[in-house]
């Protein structure tokens, strides 16, 4: 089965910590973007990768950080630089350049208090 | 700057009517896309809207593409509570690889 995968689904964190999201994708994309959702909001970009070993900072990137050592894997690192890192979190795949369509992970719902 | 704006961004409507949902984007794109999102879920792709003119049915859903308005339309036919869900749009910025999304519109069908 092909798919984007998260984990955890719930993640738990105390204030000061730093956090590290996984999302891994088998539908071999080369494109993958990390989103943050707030209760009742639409999606902010954080971070998005074209190409292994290369990503762009998108609208919200302050206080978060990314890595791609591999294709299928995308991780975030939420830092505790992050003044409000309380949200769901949804990362993305895309097929190639010639589409913008996205398709999404079920979502990391983290909480830090 | 591409901003894309949703309305209304709540509706509550009974089942059996019919409503549209508009996506208005501020800048030339002829990449547009709906997704519908189920509370505390991820999002589903609906509709992918790739030229003026492009029109896209599925079951009770249709959307439309005029890119000389700048504008999409989800309309909704004789509404059932099923479709009681978060939809948005998405553009897609000309020259970038990314999409940027409306702020969703949260539809409640009532019985």
């Amino acid at each position: 089965d092909g798919g984007i995968t998260q984990s955890p689904k719930y993640l738990f964190r105390k204030e000061g910590q730093n956090v590290t999201l996984s999302c891994e994708q088998n539908l071999n994309h080369d494109a993958m973007y990390w989103y943050r959702q707030d209760p009742g909001q639409g999606l902010r970009l954080i971070y998005y990768s074209q190409i292994v070993n290369d990503f762009q900072k998108g609208d919200i990137a302050e206080g978060y950080s990314v890595s791609r050592e591999k294709k299928e894997s995308f991780p975030l690192t939420v830092t505790s630089a992050q003044k409000n890192p309380t949200a769901f979190y949804l990362c993305a795949s895309k097929r190639d350049p010639g589409t913008y369509e996205q398709y999404f992970g079920p979502g990391t719902r983290l909480t830090v208090t | 700057e591409l901003k894309v704006e949703q309305n209304p961004l709540f509706l509550s409507m009974q089942e059996g009517k019919n409503y549209t949902i508009y996506c208005n984007y501020s800048t030339t794109s002829d990449r547009l896309y709906w997704y519908r999102q189920d509370p505390g879920k991820s999002l589903e792709s609906l509709f992918v809207l790739l030229s003026n003119g492009a029109v896209k049915q599925e079951g009770r859903l249709m959307a439309s593409l005029d890119t000389k308005a700048r504008l999409s339309t989800l309309h909704i036919t004789a509404a059932v509570h099923d479709l009681s869900a978060t939809y948005f749009c998405a553009v897609g910025i000309q020259g970038a690889q990314k999409l940027v999304f409306g702020q969703g519109t949260r539809l409640t069908i009532n019985p």
